[in-house]
C-alpha cells in the first residue's frame, strides 16, 4: 500500500485540462514543500516534470502545473495532448530521509 | 549528458542475494545523491535507498535489515545488494541521481533505463 493516495485513472479530451490529486498527510505532503510529479510512458523511466511542489524543470512545457493545499498535492495538465498520456506518480519527503511515492494516476487522453 | 546504466542478473532464487550495480558516465559522482528506486511489474514506484558519494547512506525503512548500497567513485558506480529475496522483491530496478538539496526537494533528474530482476526457483 502507497503511502501517498492518487486515483489510479484519469482522462481528458485533446485540449482540455485534467488535475490529478496527491493525498498524504500531516507527515508528509503536509509538512514539507518537497512533492515531486514524475511522467512515466510505457517501457521507459520516469521523468520529473514538477518539484518542490510547483516547479518545472528547464525543457517542460508551462501546460504542467503543480500545487498544493494542505494534505494534498495536485498535478494540473492544461491543454492536453496525445503524448501526455502516460502514468503520473507524486513523490514526497516524508521524513527521516524517507521518500513515499503515491500509487501512481493513468491518464488517458480520449 | 549524464547517463546511468544498470547491470546484473536477471533471475534469483529465492532467500539468495540480489546484487545489482549501476554505472554512472558523462558526469562525476561526487557531489551528488545516487538512489535506487523499484517498480513491480505493472505497479508503483518504490524508493529503496540512497546513498552519497562520500559512502553515507539512508535506506527505506521496510527494507533496512536486507540492504547494503555502496559506491567506488574513482570507477564511478554504485551498488545494490539485498540478500533473503522473495517473490515479492521482482521488479524493475532503476538507479537515479539527485542533486545535493535536502528532502530529495528537487526529484531524480536522471534515471538508467531499469532492469528487471526476478525473484524465482
Amino acid at each position: 500500500q502507497s503511502a501517498l493516495t492518487q486515483p489510479p485513472s484519469a482522462s481528458g479530451s485533446p485540449g482540455q485540462s485534467v488535475t490529478i490529486s496527491c493525498a498524504g498527510s500531516s507527515s508528509d505532503v503536509g509538512a514539507y514543500n518537497s512533492v515531486c510529479w514524475y511522467q512515466q510512458h510505457p517501457g521507459r523511466a520516469p521523468k520529473v516534470i514538477i518539484y518542490e511542489v510547483s516547479k518545472r524543470p528547464s525543457g517542460v512545457p508551462d501546460r504542467f502545473s503543480g500545487s498544493k493545499s494542505g494534505n494534498t498535492a495536485s498535478l494540473t495538465v492544461s491543454g492536453l495532448q496525445a503524448d501526455d498520456e502516460a502514468d503520473y506518480y507524486c513523490s514526497s519527503y516524508a521524513g527521516s530521509d524517507n521518500l513515499a511515492f503515491g500509487g501512481g494516476t493513468k491518464l488517458t487522453v480520449l | 549528458q549524464v547517463q546511468l546504466q544498470e547491470s546484473g542478473p536477471g533471475l534469483v532464487k529465492p532467500s539468495e542475494t540480489l546484487s545489482l550495480t549501476c554505472t554512472v558516465s558523462g558526469g562525476s559522482m561526487t557531489g551528488y545523491f545516487w538512489s535506487w528506486i523499484r517498480q513491480p511489474p505493472g505497479k508503483g514506484l518504490e524508493w529503496v535507498g540512497y546513498i552519497l558519494y562520500t559512502g553515507f547512506s539512508r535506506y527505506n525503512p521496510s527494507l533496512k535489515s536486507r540492504l547494503t548500497l555502496t559506491v567506488d567513485t574513482s570507477r564511478n558506480y554504485f551498488s545494490l545488494r539485498l540478500n533473503s529475496v522473495t517473490a515479492a522483491d521482482t521488479a524493475i530496478y532503476y538507479c537515479a541521481r539527485h542533486p545535493p538539496v535536502p528532502e530529495f526537494r528537487q526529484g531524480f533528474d536522471y534515471w538508467g533505463q531499469g532492469t528487471l530482476a526476478t525473484v524465482s526457483s
